[in-house]
């Protein structure tokens, strides 16, 4: 499966601590996306990192992202309840068709 | 602007009948995405739609799913007949072409089927 593993599986913080999620893939990684998805809900983009970036920021998201290891990093800086939800990154294909990670299922207790 | 638009919102069939869902993309927007997301893992892309032309089918099981895009506008996405292991939610997605790239992809909220 060329399916991107993620991890971990479920995370659980306390407000007001910072979240780190990885991903990695068994092919090789071009621009790598992370959504969100509430329960129940469809998935909200967060952010792309292009292949050719390492490092990107957007408000209190920063995602790294390494292509020799094919393997990226989303990290949530003074986390809130509300950010309570499941986190996906997304490899693009070649005609940019998204392989979706597993899955993180982040819980951020007030 | 509006969002992606589907319907049903829900679903319930016996295994072996039929199911239709429905998607509005996003105006403009000429690429449009089926995913089938079963509970507990990422969503898996069942086809991608430029315009109205098929970009990429080939993790659908094109035995019982066939989609269609009109006009290059709304999809159905239809399975004919259901198993079991087909009860998911299925997303609709669409994004636009600039510059020759592909932007974000817009998620729908999803139909959940269950099938008994």
């Amino acid at each position: 499966s060329q399916q991107g593993e993620e991890d971990p599986q479920a995370l659980s913080i306390q407000e007001g601590e910072n979240a780190t999620m990885n991903c990695s893939y068994k092919t090789s990684i071009n621009n790598l996306q992370w959504y969100r998805q509430n329960s129940g809900r469809g998935l909200v983009h967060l952010i792309l990192i292009r292949s050719n970036e390492r490092e990107k920021h957007s408000g209190r998201l920063r995602v790294t992202l390494d292509t020799s290891k094919k393997s990226s990093s989303l990290l949530i800086t003074a986390s809130r309840a509300a950010d309570t939800a499941s986190y996906f990154c997304a490899n693009e294909g070649s005609a940019r068709q998204l392989t979706f990670g597993s899955g993180t299922q982040l819980t951020v207790l007030p | 602007e509006a969002g992606v638009a589907q319907s049903p919102r829900y679903k319930i069939i016996e295994k072996r009948q039929s199911v239709a869902f429905w998607c509005n993309p996003i105006s403009g927007h000429a690429t449009l995405y089926w995913y089938q997301q079963i509970l507990g893992q990422g969503p898996k892309l069942l086809i991608q739609f430029q315009n109205n032309g098929v970009v990429d089918d080939s993790q659908l099981p094109k035995d019982r799913f066939s989609a269609e895009r009109l006009k290059g506008v709304d999809s159905t996405l239809k399975i004919q007949p259901a198993k079991l292991e087909d009860s998911a939610v299925y997303l609709c997605a669409s994004s636009s072409l600039a510059g020759g790239y592909q932007e974000t992809q817009y998620f729908g909220p999803g139909t959940r089927l269950l099938v008994l």
